[in-house]
């Protein structure tokens, strides 16, 4: 089965700064996906990435697939407040329909203003 | 849209007690899975359904666990006789087509304290 790896797995970051999360998978990644998780709250999708080498970006959150590393980053920008939580990635085990998501041990961040 | 509507939010019983848990879908999703989450063990898939037929079952623990989806707008997962150990958050999620390329829309989750 596939497991996914994620890196730090928490994060304190000053407000204003920058960070990076990675997520690595054990096998090939036919669809990443990227969500956010407050305390208590359900999971809140963010971005799915397709192809190698496909960039997206939403406000000041960009994510990065590298298919041939069989990894995903993410990427906040002048990090605040809001962005705290937990990011967790997902991916698609197959390239078919029927299949099931596997999600990553997620990485908290807490951002002191 | 409402989303995922999951009752109850939180659940405390005793053990040896059965737990029911709740979800409706978002109307028109055809795929609907249920998630659990623990600190140990992150976000585990337990079940999934296309089409309200259980398609994979393999992540549920044991016997003790049972789901169903009598129809499009309705599923439950049920535990029965509940365990200290199954305390956790559990989660239900829907999706349009359940497959590739087809991101998943959670409920706000069910708490599950087991004494």
């Amino acid at each position: 089965s596939q497991e996914l790896e994620q890196s730090p797995q928490s994060l304190i970051v000053q407000e204003g700064k920058n960070l990076t999360i990675n997520c690595t998978s054990s096998k090939t990644l036919y669809g990443l996906y990227w969500y956010k998780q407050k305390y208590g709250e359900g999971l809140i999708f963010l971005m799915m990435l397709q192809k190698g080498g496909e960039e997206k970006s939403h406000e000041k959150i960009t994510a990065k697939l590298d298919e041939k590393k069989q990894q995903s980053s993410l990427h906040i920008t002048a990090s605040q407040p809001s962005h705290a939580g937990i990011y967790l990635c997902g991916a698609d085990g197959s390239p078919h329909a029927g299949n099931m998501l596997t999600f990553g041990g997620g990485t908290r961040l807490m951002v002191k203003p | 849209d409402a989303g995922v509507i999951q009752s109850p939010r939180h659940e405390v019983t005793e053990m040896g007690q059965e737990v029911t848990l709740r979800c409706k879908p978002i109307s028109g999703h055809n795929s609907l899975f249920w998630y659990r989450q623990t600190m140990m063990r992150g976000l585990e898939l337990l079940i999934y359904f296309n089409n309200n037929v259980p398609i994979d079952d393999s992540g549920m623990p044991e016997d003790r666990f049972s789901a169903k989806m009598p129809n499009a707008s309705f599923s439950t997962l049920k535990i029965q006789p509940s365990e200290p150990r199954d305390s956790a958050v559990y989660f239900c999620a829907s999706s349009p087509r359940g497959g590739y390329n087809s991101p998943l829309h959670f409920g706000n989750g069910t708490r599950l304290t087991v004494t």
